[in-house]
């Protein structure tokens, strides 16, 4: 894997429902797998930094795990409520400079 | 507010005309960095700076771009000669890199909310 990828690309669930995402990552050099949150004229708000293979993170109803070895990590959220709907991005460091590269994003819409 | 403010937040222009935006990272974030993002796509790398040095550029930075962070506080990105592929939201974020935070925190880009660009 070249890029960081995402899936999928956009997802409507009912309130209520729990989800999860995929985001693929270069599992060669790597160093640390971002997951941001990013409202619609909103900031993109950080939610998880994960170096560790086996890195499993929680926050509320939203966790995340992280597999190095594979290169991927999963995004969950349980018991989905509108307020959750955002695109969900994946980013890898990369470089001296530590810039993110990023997926294009899950687009979730939880359904009231 | 403490976070990282962007200006303007919405800029239109005609094709060939000049344009700058603002960024003012979180005080005392010695990491700056600047992402384009287009349609459908995730926020691409554009540049980065510690304090005010400028030490990586994408090769998506054209030479119609330029960006600067004279006092290593706020930066300025500026792209002259604007064509309608420019237009795109603009993000700056600012991250520790260094000081009171340690480890991966200080790696956390905290992101603006951008400067939508619309080249006509």
């Amino acid at each position: 894997i070249l890029n960081v990828e995402q899936s999928p690309q956009s997802l409507h669930v009912q309130e209520g429902d729990s989800t999860n995402f995929t985001c693929s990552f270069p599992s060669s050099n790597f160093y640390a797998l971002h997951w941001y949150r990013w409202e619609t004229a909103k900031s993109p708000e950080a939610l998880f930094v994960m170096t560790l293979n086996g890195d499993e993170k929680k926050k509320g109803r939203i966790s995340a795990t992280l597999n190095t070895k594979e290169g991927y990590s999963y995004l969950y959220i349980k018991g989905s409520q509108p307020e959750d709907s955002a695109t969900y991005l994946c980013a890898s460091v990369s470089g001296s400079a530590r810039q993110l590269t990023f997926g294009s994003g899950t687009q979730l819409t939880v359904l009231p | 507010d403490t976070g990282v403010s962007q200006n303007p937040r919405h800029k239109i222009t005609k094709r060939g005309q000049n344009v700058t935006f603002r960024c003012d990272p979180i005080s005392e974030h010695n990491r700056l960095y600047w992402y384009r993002q287009t349609l459908g796509q995730g926020p691409e790398f554009l540049t980065y700076f510690q304090n005010e040095a400028q030490l990586e550029k994408s090769r998506l930075l054209s030479d119609r771009f330029s960006a600067e962070r004279p006092k290593g506080s706020f930066s300025t990105l500026e792209i002259q000669r604007t064509e309608q592929g420019d237009s795109a939201m603009y993000l700056c974020a600012s991250s520790p890199g260094k000081g009171r935070d340690r480890g991966i925190a200080k790696n956390i880009q905290y992101f603006g909310a951008g400067t939508r660009l619309s080249v006509l």
